[in-house]
């Protein structure tokens, strides 16, 4: 069975530029979570969307969005790219929206903002 | 909101040392998971403890959720044993997980 995966695995980008970051759940996984793990900052949760909805973001500003396609895998887009935007963005896929259910995450993009 | 803290932040051992780490959380949870980051930042599922004790090779896990902690042991490390460990448990509305800062272990042989 495959895991989660994401593209690209690297993306560089000029400061003021957009980002896409894109994420495939594991088959059967409705629900899928982004998470940035920035320097110095640690693993803070972005966004969940679960059966094509938002259902929580972060505390994070809104040129950071996303949606959830009926195949039930993700976009994450950044606009106005801001160097401390440079991070690791994980995205992780569960069950379904139930917390108790284990998640699951992809290796990974890395984004540059130059 | 929930507090997670893990300790300690690092840990230096030699191959075949045993080490426990730690995770403390500051509310009841119906989920606690304990990942291995890898140095391509590929967070691995270890375990998922909501409670009692599992064990999987050379590493085991036990959560005592009444006392609001967790364990991860490791016995006789292995320089592939490196890297950063963390614990995660949901947030209070169950719609996010909230992680601790982690615990950067360095195997050396």
């Amino acid at each position: 069975e495959a895991g989660v995966t994401q593209s690209p695995t690297h993306l560089i980008k000029t400061r003021g530029q957009q980002a896409t970051l894109r994420c495939s759940p594991i088959s059967g996984h409705t629900s899928v979570y982004w998470y940035q793990q920035a320097l110095g900052l640690g693993l803070q949760f972005l966004l969940w969307y679960d059966e094509g909805e938002e259902r929580n973001r972060g505390n994070f500003p809104p040129r950071f969005s996303g949606r959830q396609f009926p195949n039930y895998s993700s976009e994450l887009n950044v606009n106005a790219l801001e160097l401390e935007d440079s991070a690791l963005y994980l995205c992780a896929s569960s069950l379904d929206r139930r917390s108790s259910y284990e998640q699951y995450f992809g290796p990974g993009t890395r984004l540059t903002v130059t | 909101g929930i507090q997670v803290e893990q300790s300690p932040p690092d840990l230096i051992l030699q191959e075949g040392a045993n080490s426990t780490l730690r995770c403390n959380f500051s509310d009841s949870v119906n989920n606690l998971q304990w990942f291995h980051q890898n140095p391509w930042g590929q967070l691995i599922n270890l375990f998922y403890i909501p409670s009692g004790t599992k064990q999987n090779g050379r590493l085991s896990a036990t959560t005592v959720a009444t006392e609001r902690y967790s364990l991860l042991y490791i016995s006789s490390s292995q320089t592939t044993d490196s890297g950063v460990y963390f614990c995660a448990v949901p947030n209070q509305a169950g719609t996010a997980l909230i992680f601790g800062k982690g615990t950067t272990l360095s195997v050396s042989s």
